[in-house]
């Protein structure tokens, strides 16, 4: 099975930079997807990592270290718009195909 | 547009009573998949299917059911069975395995059993 622990909550300033970290455990890692998801709405994908490094998306970024089992979300100029719940999700071998783990999701609130 | 489409958004239902959530998708993917989603908890895997006339069991597909008749669809069944429905439930879908191949999900049913 999987593991994927997460904070619950975070809180950010506007402006800010904010890094949301994420440790998983698994028997055969095949990818790491971050995803954003407002309340009441659909995720959308923000970040994929399967090997080690950093991986930079305009404000976002996301890193990977497999070794440690471990990744982050960076978010930088933190808007207000950016609140929001931020799913970290693992996918592996088992199985087959596409399928993920989620996390439980960290909800991040931005204040002025 | 592409995109994947569940509806209706609300759906209530009396306890006892089976229904079906429907989701389509334009994108030509092949896999498509099923979530619940329940407050303050991450998505959980019910139902998955590769490819058409074929699907799997997630990690909660009890009480559930599907079909993949159609690249296009894949209606799930919450029955009678499953003890506690009232959840949002998200539909998904992506290319077949390799790659990002990120998942692209629906905006989701939300169902309340009364």
């Amino acid at each position: 099975g999987q593991n994927i622990d997460q904070p619950t909550e975070m809180t950010a300033t506007e402006g800010a930079i904010v890094q949301i970290n994420c440790t998983y455990q698994t028997s055969g890692f095949n990818g790491l997807f971050w995803y954003q998801q407002h309340a009441g709405e659909a995720p959308t994908f923000l970040s994929y990592n399967v090997l080690d490094g950093l991986e930079e998306k305009g404000r976002f970024s996301s890193f990977l270290s497999r070794s440690k089992g471990y990744s982050y979300l960076l978010l930088k100029e933190l808007h207000m718009k950016d609140s929001a719940s931020y799913l970290c999700a693992v996918r592996d071998h088992t199985g087959g195909g596409n399928k993920l783990t989620f996390g439980t999701g960290t909800q991040l609130k931005v204040e002025l | 547009d592409g995109g994947i489409t569940q509806s209706p958004k609300y759906l209530f239902r009396k306890e006892g009573q089976n229904v079906t959530l429907s989701c389509e998708q334009n994108l030509n993917h092949d896999a498509m998949y099923w979530y619940r989603q329940d407050p303050g908890q991450g998505l959980r895997l019910i139902y998955y299917s590769q490819i058409v006339n074929d699907f799997q069991k997630g990690d909660i597909a009890e009480g559930y059911s599907v079909s993949r008749e159609k690249k296009e669809s894949f209606p799930l069944t919450v029955t009678s069975a499953q003890k506690n429905p009232t959840a949002f439930y998200l539909c998904a879908s992506s290319p077949q395995a390799g790659g990002v191949n990120e998942q692209f999900f629906g905006p989701g049913t939300r169902l309340t059993v009364l």
